[in-house]
């Protein structure tokens, strides 16, 4: 029944490393997000997907890669990791189409890099 | 500094009383929205103020907006332990797409 659901919960790995998120979303949204929240709670946009296009774009090191392969799912690999990246990584989803409509979150990806 | 930026950073009261949170930015808005992060929790929608709103209520809640200052705060009346969760403020910045930026919260604690 989870609206956004993201897997995994928690991933603790080393530096150097790459790892991938998962996301999924069944509420018919064509819109979907990426959004990193760090130790001090700032929530800052990453990246967002409406129909599979990639329409926004942050100031993200080019070590992270969104990928959307339909409109109800957005993973994100991130290569060769490093501690700085450790962080909670939100997905959300919205209806893109009606302008400014509410975000649903997922409950987070925590990312420890060690 | 950033979009949304939330007062107090840390807010703790008793049941009961109302807890009011304060959000300012820097941009245009097309609207103002509020969320809940409950901890170990993804933030959940409240409520979204557009730029000709001055005030709106839902349940307990009473958001106003002051375009002119570019604030606005977020009351919660009658609260409840189960209130206890960060409060954030996101604007759009009149942009669509929901490129919504978040100010860093403010933790409120209620205690029964």
């Amino acid at each position: 029944d989870t609206a956004v659901s993201q897997t995994p919960k928690y991933l603790v790995t080393q530096m150097g490393n790459d790892k991938s998120i998962k996301c999924e979303q069944n509420l018919g949204h064509d819109t979907m997000y990426w959004y990193k929240q760090d130790s001090k709670k700032f929530l800052k946009i990453m990246f967002s997907y409406n129909n599979k296009e990639l329409i926004i774009n942050e100031t993200v090191p080019n070590r992270f890669s969104p990928k959307s392969p339909d409109k109800a799912h957005l993973n994100l690999h991130i290569n060769s990791l490093e501690l700085g990246d450790s962080a909670v990584y939100f997905c959300a989803s919205s209806l893109g189409q009606i302008k400014n409509s509410p975000l649903h979150f997922g409950n987070g990806t925590r990312l420890t890099v060690t | 500094s950033q979009q949304g930026e939330e007062d107090p950073q840390a807010l703790s009261i008793q049941e009961g009383e109302n807890a009011t949170m304060n959000c300012s930015y820097k941009t245009s808005i097309n609207n103002l929205q509020w969320y809940r992060q409950n901890s170990g929790r993804g933030l959940v929608h409240l409520i979204l103020i557009r730029s000709n709103e001055r005030e709106k209520h839902s349940g307990r809640l009473r958001v106003t907006l002051d375009t002119s200052k570019k604030s606005s705060s977020l009351l919660i009346t009658a609260s409840r332990a189960a209130d206890t969760a960060s409060y954030f403020c996101a604007t759009d910045g009149g942009t669509s797409y929901g490129k919504l930026t978040f100010g860093q919260g403010t933790i409120l604690t209620v205690h029964p």
